[in-house]
């Protein structure tokens, strides 16, 4: 299986502050990454798929990049809707796997 | 537009079988370009994949639990189910279903239902 690792795995932010999360596959799944946002007793919901493509709806202040084995979202100008858990994931391979999440908490 | 819904049992006697189904609304299951996923949290613990199903009835499923788990499909009804026998305490989990979208570069869960929490106990 391909190991998926977050880092940090929480971290405090402000409103308004840019934060970014890291992942990093045990290796390369060129761009079959993506991301997802989920909030205390509710369903994860998809942000970026393809590494850097921004799901329908989703806001422009988030962001996706990378490719290979290290990726990273990036949300610019933190709103206090955002404070949530991040998860990647990876769609390279069988079994698919996430990384084990980001707690982004207000400061 | 397209949500899915899950029921079945909250609660499952230990070595007995976890029985779940997920309906789907406001679109078909039979679309081409979509599987259907099952994905299950454990309290406090983050996401697992469990599998997926074609509505040809492809299925793919972790190896993990490879063993104890069965998907199938009813395109008549718009719905599919999971079937995990043989439970532990260690199954006990939010279990949700989700549309897994295909696109040129991979797929994504990109519709998940609302989960449904299942507790495994005598």
């Amino acid at each position: 299986d391909i190991q998926m690792t977050q880092s940090p795995s929480s971290l405090s932010a402000s409103v308004g502050d840019r934060v970014t999360i890291t992942c990093r596959a045990s290796q390369a799944i060129s761009s079959y990454l993506n991301w997802y946002q989920q909030k205390a007793g509710k369903a994860p919901k998809l942000l970026i798929f393809a590494a850097s493509s921004l799901q329908r709806g989703v806001p422009s202040r988030f962001r996706g990049s990378g490719s290979g084995t290290d990726f990273t979202l990036t949300i610019n100008s933190l709103q206090p809707e955002d404070f949530a858990t991040y998860y990647c994931q990876q769609s390279s391979s069988t079994p698919s796997t996430f990384g084990q999440g980001t707690r982004l908490e207000i400061k | 537009q397209v949500q899915l819904q899950e029921s079945g049992p909250g609660l499952v006697k230990p070595s007995e079988t976890l029985s779940l189904t997920c309906t789907v609304s406001g679109g078909s299951i039979s679309s081409s370009g979509h599987y259907w996923a099952w994905i299950r949290q454990p309290p406090g613990k983050g996401l697992e994949w469990i599998g997926k199903i074609y509505f040809g009835g492809t299925t793919y499923y972790n190896p993990s639990l490879k063993s104890r788990v069965t998907l199938s499909v009813d395109t008549s009804r718009n719905q599919f189910s999971l079937r995990l026998n043989s439970v532990t305490a260690a199954d006990t989990a939010v279990y949700y279903c989700a549309r897994d979208r295909l696109w040129p570069q991979g797929d994504a869960f990109d519709i998940w239902g609302q989960g449904t929490v299942v507790a495994v106990s005598s």
